[in-house]
């Protein structure tokens, strides 16, 4: 089946510094991949929709200045995290529309910022 | 905005049956997702149903949709330990677009 591959898994970085996260999809096309964060025992929060060859949509209230998307192929798309702050850690995930129905999702990175 | 509701918790002891239940507020939702995500893991998507059908079953997992109600649910038949997890319904108007997520149901079963 349809394979998003998500890295790190985690990371722990210094206050300050950028963290770069990365999904492919392995198997597939991913026009659109979906960027989500999620607070510990809460759901996902969309942050935003990083389209191929083109700027991503970010969600209300997500900075995009702080949180940067690239999806420079079809097959990767990441996440770069930039001057992380503790309250920056979080559990981020991902996920790309896979076939006519559903999406696969990355096992997500977890992220702590010390 | 599109507001999609579980409750967050269901106790069940093994073997029984686990009916975990969601409401969505969007009426022009097409798409209708279960995933299932274990600790420290990304999510599994379990079964999905169109707008357009009452159930689907799967196996263990057999999905009730009443559209008029806005109300979905998924029922485990048999529910093992290893089925312990936080289940979450998910909406999205078109099979490309976004999706809204509840906030999850943790499903505990006992022995």
């Amino acid at each position: 089946g349809a394979v998003v591959s998500q890295h790190p898994s985690w990371v722990i970085c210094k206050s300050g510094t950028s963290v770069k996260i990365e999904c492919r999809s392995l198997d597939f096309q991913a026009t659109t991949m979906f960027w989500y964060r999620q607070f510990p025992k809460q759901s996902l929060m969309l942050m935003a929709t990083s389209n191929e060859g083109s700027k991503a949509t970010y969600e209300q209230g997500v900075e995009k200045d702080k949180f940067l998307i690239n999806h420079a192929s079809l097959t990767l798309s990441t996440l770069t995290v930039t001057s992380a702050h503790p309250e920056d850690s979080s559990f981020y995930i991902c996920s790309a529309r896979a076939g006519a129905l559903g999406y696969t999702f990355g096992s997500g990175t977890r992220l702590t910022v010390v | 905005g599109e507001d999609v509701e579980q409750s967050l918790f269901l106790s069940v002891r093994e073997g029984d049956s686990s009916v975990i239940n969601c409401t969505y507020t969007d009426s022009s939702s097409t798409y209708l997702y279960w995933y299932k995500q274990e600790p420290g893991a990304g999510l599994q998507l379990l079964t999905y149903i169109f707008s357009n059908m009452d159930m689907k079953q799967d196996q263990r997992l057999t999905v009730l949709l009443n559209k008029k109600d806005k109300h979905l649910s998924l029922r485990i038949a048999d529910t093992q330990t290893g089925d312990s997890a936080i289940y979450f319904c998910a909406e999205s108007v078109t099979n490309a677009g976004k999706s809204t997520f509840g906030d999850g149901t943790t499903l505990t079963v006992k022995p």
